[in-house]
Order: structure tokens, then sequence, then C-alpha cells
């Protein structure tokens, strides 16, 4: 079973406006948790993260939301641009484990100019 | 600074076949890991290697697979005997001891077993 969920495979947003990308997980043992982005033939590469402390991290036109009582992530990229265009996933790390990196299914956001 | 690189990036094998995959983590780095993404699903965790040590190998799949990583550098997946259902894009990663959080990735190395 699915510990970290992204219900949408794909998003498309008006270059300019808000992406929104969601994620659930179902773990209560993940305390840590982290956005990749991967265009295709590529590694996924780090985007933000954010510890199971804190409900929200801004980094540029980045911010990560925590809500741990829904147990639930989004991050929000705004303005988006064109080469926001890629699959997002979503990742998570418990407490205590060898520090592997469960990952969702990932969301393909295409940015429209 | 170089990335993680892995070889092949594409391999194309006959079931029954063997094929092993390289990767060579980012200088410095203890910490190997190695993920597999099959059929556009979620990316999962294999292994994880602390320099030549296997710390935690729960998620192989059988005993098929046999990573190793000799004097803590580079390592190798190898797959023996490769199945249909074993193809998908292998992905290693490496993260720092002091940075544990972040890990940096390869390209992947796309598998097919036909």
């Amino acid at each position: 079973d699915q510990q970290v969920k992204q219900n949408s495979p794909s998003l498309s947003v008006q270059e300019g406006r808000i992406s929104i990308l969601n994620c659930d997980y179902t773990n209560s043992m993940f305390d840590y948790f982290l956005w990749y982005k991967k265009y295709p033939a590529e590694g996924p590469t780090f985007l933000i993260s954010i510890s199971s402390i804190k409900d929200k991290n801004e980094d540029g036109r980045f911010t990560v939301f925590l809500n741990k009582s829904a147990k639930h992530l989004s991050l929000h990229i705004v303005p988006s641009q064109p080469g926001d265009s890629a699959v997002y996933f979503c990742a998570a790390r418990s407490t205590g484990s060898a520090r592997q990196l469960t990952f969702g299914s990932g969301t393909q956001l295409t940015v429209l100019p | 600074e170089a990335g993680v690189t892995q070889f092949p990036s594409h391999s194309v094998i006959e079931k029954g076949q063997t094929v092993t995959l390289r990767c060579d983590p980012i200088s410095g780095h203890d910490n190997l890991y190695w993920y597999r993404r099959v059929m556009g699903k979620e990316i999962k965790f294999l292994l994880h290697f602390v320099k030549e040590s296997k710390q935690d190998e729960s998620g192989m799949p059988n005993n098929r697979f046999l990573a190793e990583r000799t004097g803590g550098t580079y390592s190798t997946l190898k797959v023996q005997p490769a199945e249909l259902e074993d193809s998908g894009v292998y992905f290693c990663a490496s993260s720092q001891e002091l940075a544990l959080n972040e890990q940096f990735f390869g390209p992947g190395t796309r598998l097919t077993v036909l």
C-alpha cells in the first residue's frame, strides 16, 4: 500500500498563475518531507523540503505547506513559468529509518505560455 | 563538481540474461542509494550503502538482485537472471553524512527486459 500519494497525475496551469501540487501521506512516523522535480531523461532534482516541526517553508517562487493533522502537504509555485514544466515527486522520510525516501507517483505539471 | 553518474543510460536484454548497472556517487558522499521506478509509478527504494556496508536492503525485490560497493566508492547492481517485471528506470542517489535529508540523484538507467 502506498504511504505517499499524489492523486493528480497531471496538472496544467497558465504561465504567471499559481501551481498547486498536492501530496497525502499515511505514515505518522514521517518527519521530513521533500519535493523533487524531474525532467525527461534526467534524475530527480531536489527542490525544497520541510521538517515536521514547521508548517511552511519558502524558497523564492516555491513554498511548501505541511498540515500534519491532515497528513497533507502541498507545493505552491508562483508565478509559474514554462520552465517549471516537469514531473514533481513528493517524498518523505521517517524517524529512525535508514534515511530511505518514500516517494509518491509524481504529478506532471505543464505550464502553458 | 561532478554529479552522480550512472552507466549505461539504457539497456535492452532478453529474459534470463544478466545485466550489471553501475553508479558513481558524488565524491566524498558516504551514503549511496538505489531506487527503481516501474511503469511510471512511484520511485521505490531498493537499498542503502554507508561506505562499503549495506545499511538497509529491505527494498530489494528478491535474490536475483545483487548490489555491491567494494571500496566504498562506486556501486554495481546486478540482475541475474532478469525477468520481464524487472523493466524500469533504476536510479542511484548519494548524500553526505552531515546532510542526510537531501539525496542527489543520477540520471538513471532505463532497463528493458524482453
